[in-house]
């Protein structure tokens, strides 16, 4: 399994652009979500998603859409970036059932700048 | 979720034994104790998760307290690898975690 997997791996963008950051899991798990990570900071949760069909915001959703249409995608839109909004961007998920329900799995993360 | 209380930074020397405190005095009674790590620039990794008693695994032990108020995680023999920040987290019935700012944990030679 690769696991989670997050691209782009870093990016730079003006302020006004927009894009998408990609997550893909493919171990099958139904609770997927996106944090994003400011210097010397803990993670802040920003969208999460129980299956596909179903997100919810979560702390820091202003700036972001997300959508869940499959089980192994949850990709992250920026519409229109703000200096705000750079970070690191992880993506995590964690299985519905099973002896490590609780225990999420995070991608390598993707580094965002905006200028 | 209860909130933690873990010190900005600790040391340690290689080989040695690492004691990362944690404190969650309003942890109630259904919310577990979970700790992650995050070395420099990676994701975070989950180490291990506990609710009343202490835990094993190959990467450490986690002793709870029997008041529930405060834990411990132990890395048996620290390694340089093993430098990385140590989140402790109180989970309650959601789904969801609230990490806080952590422990940096610096293993020396």
């Amino acid at each position: 399994n690769a696991g989670v997997t997050q691209t782009p791996k870093f990016r730079i963008l003006k302020i006004g652009q927009s894009m998408t950051l990609q997550c893909t899991q493919d171990m099958n798990h139904n609770y997927m979500y996106w944090y994003r990570q400011d210097p010397g900071m803990g993670l802040k949760l920003i969208y999460y998603s129980v299956g596909a069909g179903i997100t919810d915001k979560g702390e820091v959703p202003n700036g972001y859409n997300v959508s869940r249409s499959t089980t192994e995608d949850f990709p992250l839109r920026l519409e229109l970036a703000a200096p705000s909004q750079t970070s690191v961007y992880f993506c995590a998920s964690r299985p519905t059932l099973g002896l490590f329900q609780e225990t999420q799995y995070f991608g390598p993360g993707t580094r965002l700048l905006v200028l | 979720d209860a909130k933690t209380t873990q010190p900005t930074s600790m040391d340690c020397a290689e080989g040695r034994a690492a004691n990362l405190p944690c404190n969650h005095s309003t942890i109630s009674g259904n919310e577990y104790v979970y700790w992650y790590r995050q070395i420099h620039s990676q994701g975070p990794q989950y180490i291990i998760h506990g609710l009343k008693n202490n835990e094993t695994n190959e990467m450490a032990s986690l002793i709870i307290t029997e008041d529930r108020k405060s834990s411990t995680l132990i890395l048996p023999h620290a390694t340089l690898r093993d430098t990385a920040v140590y989140y402790c987290i109180v989970r309650g019935s959601n789904y969801k975690l609230t990490f806080g700012k952590g422990t940096l944990l610096t293993v020396n030679p």
